[in-house]
C-alpha cells in the first residue's frame, strides 16, 4: 500500500508566474484535501475533491483551482502568484466514508520571489 | 465558523518531564478531534484522535480526553523524550459546507533536551 506522495518537493517561482502541484493519493482513498500551511502557522484548508468535483472550499481567491482525475490523484494550481503564497502546500487524501482519516504527504514548499 | 486554540509555544523540556498542551475549541455539533505531528521538513502525522464527548485517545505514550463540558482536548505525556521535539497541532473536523474539512490550531513546537 503506498502512502500519499506530492511533487515537487520544493520550488521557486516568480511573483505573477503559474505553479501546478501534484498529489497521488493513498491506495483505496477517493477524497483529496489540499491545505496551505505558512511558516509558523497551522494548516489552512484550501479545498477537497471527491469523485472528480469540488466539495467544498476554504476562503482562498478563484486564482487557486484544482483537480481530480479519475484515478483520483489530484492537482493544485495556483494562478498570478504572490509573495505571500509561499508556504508549505500539503495533500491529504481519504476514503469518504464519514470520517475516515486523512492521510497526508510531505508537502511541496513553495517560494515565491 | 469552528475553530481552535492552543498553547502558544515554544515549548522546552527536559527528558522524562511531564508534557501538557493545551487545546480548546469552538463548533457547532460534536466534532471529532485529533493531535497531529509534524517533524522537521515532513507533512503531518496523525498522533491519536477521539470521535466522542469522554473519549482517550492515546498513541505512543501520548494521551488527550475529549471533554465537551469544557470544550477541550489537552495533550499529555508523562515522560518525554528527545525523540518527541517536533511541532504538535490539535484539529478538529468540521462538515460545514458539505466537506469534512479539518481546523486547526497554529503548533506548538515541543523541544525536549538531553
Amino acid at each position: 500500500e503506498t502512502g500519499v506522495t506530492q511533487s515537487p518537493t520544493h520550488l521557486i517561482k516568480t511573483r505573477g508566474q503559474q505553479v501546478t502541484l501534484r498529489c497521488s493519493s493513498q491506495s483505496g482513498h477517493n477524497t483529496v484535501s489540499w491545505y496551505q500551511q505558512a511558516l509558523g502557522q497551522g494548516p489552512q484548508f484550501i479545498f477537497q475533491y471527491y469523485r472528480e468535483e469540488e466539495n467544498g472550499r476554504g476562503n482562498f481567491p478563484p486564482r487557486f483551482s484544482g483537480l481530480q482525475f479519475p484515478n483520483y490523484s489530484s492537482e493544485l494550481n495556483v494562478n498570478a502568484l504572490e509573495l505571500d503564497d509561499s508556504a508549505l502546500y500539503l495533500c491529504a487524501s481519504s476514503l469518504w466514508a464519514g470520517g475516515a482519516e486523512a492521510f497526508f504527504g510531505q508537502g511541496t514548499r513553495l517560494t515565491v520571489v | 465558523g469552528d475553530s481552535v486554540t492552543q498553547m502558544e509555544g515554544p515549548v522546552t523540556l527536559s527528558e522524562e518531564a511531564f508534557l501538557t498542551i493545551n487545546c480548546t475549541y469552538t463548533a457547532t455539533g460534536y466534532p471529532s478531534l485529533f493531535w497531529y505531528v509534524q517533524y522537521p521538513g515532513e507533512g503531518l502525522q496523525l498522533l491519536l484522535k477521539a470521535t466522542k464527548a469522554d473519549d482517550k485517545g492515546s498513541n505512543k505514550g501520548f494521551e488527550a480526553t475529549y471533554r465537551k463540558e469544557t470544550t477541550s482536548f489537552h495533550l499529555e505525556k508523562g515522560s518525554v523524550q528527545v525523540s518527541d521535539s517536533a511541532v504538535y497541532f490539535c484539529a478538529l473536523r468540521s462538515d460545514q459546507g458539505g466537506s469534512e474539512k479539518l481546523v486547526f490550531g497554529k503548533g506548538t513546537k515541543l523541544t525536549v533536551n538531553p
